[in-house]
């Protein structure tokens, strides 16, 4: 296990609507990044957070959005949801600028996100 | 901008035989360096990762990876592959001195055949 944990595990949306996914970050991490991973491909980058600031971001339009919060959680928000959004969402915590001991991230196990 | 590439779609490999799973990247800086494994509807596990020194580093599962710098290239091994290490694995890039951001690349599906 990776002390970070995503809800819900599965959800499904209506096309139009808006959801919001949550991540819980492993203790001692202050960076949270989330991913899109459609069907058969690798995970796409979002965006990034650094102490509650957005600090990179992909190639996703601005109805996806984020947070992250003073304890290190994190919520993906995604407004008029299109048939595309469907993916597996994952959330990845690490220690940003750790040097050269903590530099990898670890994963959430996802939320599986329907749009019909 | 950095990127990651796995040349091959799926690798097959008869159990027991050696495996390799092929990454190249590119980087502004210095690569820091991983590989992840992804099994059936969970998240990604990490395995290993090159960050410094020695060019062959060891991970989880008897898997290793070599760093070869003049063909940025972060391939990765197992000298005896299992039916078990059938997967997903994902080669990844993370550049600390420009964004510090994960970037990955598409995926490699291994199959290890009894």
């Amino acid at each position: 296990e990776t002390g970070v944990t995503q809800s819900p595990t599965h959800l499904i949306k209506t096309r139009g609507q808006q959801v919001t996914l949550r991540c819980s970050s492993q203790s001692g991490h202050n960076t949270v990044s989330w991913y899109q991973q459609a069907l058969g491909q690798g995970p796409q980058f979002i965006f990034q957070y650094y102490r509650e600031e957005e600090n990179g971001r992909g190639n996703f339009p601005p109805r996806f959005s984020g947070l992250q919060f003073p304890n290190y959680s994190s919520e993906l928000n995604v407004n008029a949801l299109e048939l595309d959004d469907s993916a597996l969402y994952l959330c990845a915590s690490s220690l940003a600028w750790g040097g050269r001991r903590n530099t990898e991230a670890f994963f959430g196990q996802g939320t599986r996100l329907t749009v019909v | 901008a950095q990127s990651v590439a796995q040349p091959e779609d799926q690798v097959n490999v008869a159990e027991g035989n050696p495996l390799t799973v092929k990454c190249t990247y590119s980087v502004s800086g210095n690569p820091y360096l991983f590989w992840y494994v992804q099994y059936p509807n969970r998240g990604l596990q990490f395995l290993l990762k090159y960050i410094t020194g020695d060019n062959l580093v060891k991970g989880s599962y008897g898997f290793e990876a070599e760093f070869n710098k003049s063909q940025t290239s972060f391939h990765l091994k197992k000298p005896s592959a299992l039916v078990s290490d059938s997967a997903l694995y994902f080669c990844a890039v993370r550049d600390r001195e420009r964004d510090d951001k994960i970037i990955f690349g598409k995926g490699t599906r291994l199959h290890i055949l009894p």
